[in-house]
């Protein structure tokens, strides 16, 4: 059973492009989760969607991110017009339910020059 | 003040030793208690999860929760160089609206063979 898969794990951009970021949960998991780790510091959440709804966004900043799990394919985390304090390492967790566990990704490296 | 507290080490220890890593709370309210390993540059690795006060055992780890005094603990018997790693604690609401993990900063340990 192939874990939380991410791509790509390394993303370099410029200031003011868009970074996409994708994440496949594990089979069988319908609850995504995206953190955000900045160097030095620990895990932050910022969202919690299932399936075609956000279910918990307080940990997002309130311009520039979005995120979306659609009916099919993975989720994307989206950071738009990037900014140098945006270069961090983000995560990608799913869980089967509720009130499961969650397991983590990779993580994609996120570099804005 | 930070919601979990957890020194940042580095803990420095020989192979063989036992180690205990510790965590402190603030929100009485979180119910469910993990402890994660992260190796450098890869995503947290999931070692232990517990709702309840009291012990909990797998192998070489025991993590321990304490809930009157909002502390918890892992422990690692016998101590291997594979054990080096940043270890993080994290809590969690029961809350199925808002499943965010709160993590500590993590704890850098080093096992010198």
């Amino acid at each position: 059973n192939a874990g939380v898969m991410q791509n790509p794990r390394h993303l370099v951009r410029r200031r003011g492009q868009e970074a996409r970021l994708r994440c496949s949960p594990m089979k069988g998991h319908s609850h995504v989760y995206w953190y955000r780790q900045l160097p030095e510091e620990g895990l932050k959440f910022m969202v919690y969607l299932q399936k075609e709804n956000i279910i918990d966004e307080s940990g997002m900043p309130k311009e520039r991110f979005s995120a979306e799990f659609p009916k099919e394919g993975p989720s994307i985390l989206r950071i738009q017009q990037v900014v140098r304090g945006d270069s961090a390492a983000y995560f990608c967790a799913s869980s089967p339910g509720v009130v499961d566990t969650q397991y983590f990704g990779p993580g994609t490296r996120l570099t804005v020059l | 003040q930070k919601e979990v507290e957890q020194d940042p080490g580095p803990l420095s220890v020989p192979e063989g030793a036992i180690v205990s890593l510790n965590c402190t709370y603030s929100n009485s309210a979180f119910q469910y208690f993990m402890w994660y390993r992260q190796y450098s540059r890869k995503g947290p690795e999931l070692l232990m999860y517990t709702y309840s006060s009291g012990n909990k055992e797998d192998g070489r780890f025991t993590a321990q929760v304490d809930k009157s005094s909002k502390y918890i603990s892992l422990f690692i018997r016998d101590s291997q160089p594979s054990d080096s790693a940043t270890y993080l604690c994290a809590t969690s609401l029961m809350d199925t609206g808002r499943r965010a993990l709160t993590f500590g900063s993590g704890t850098r340990l080093q096992v010198q063979p």
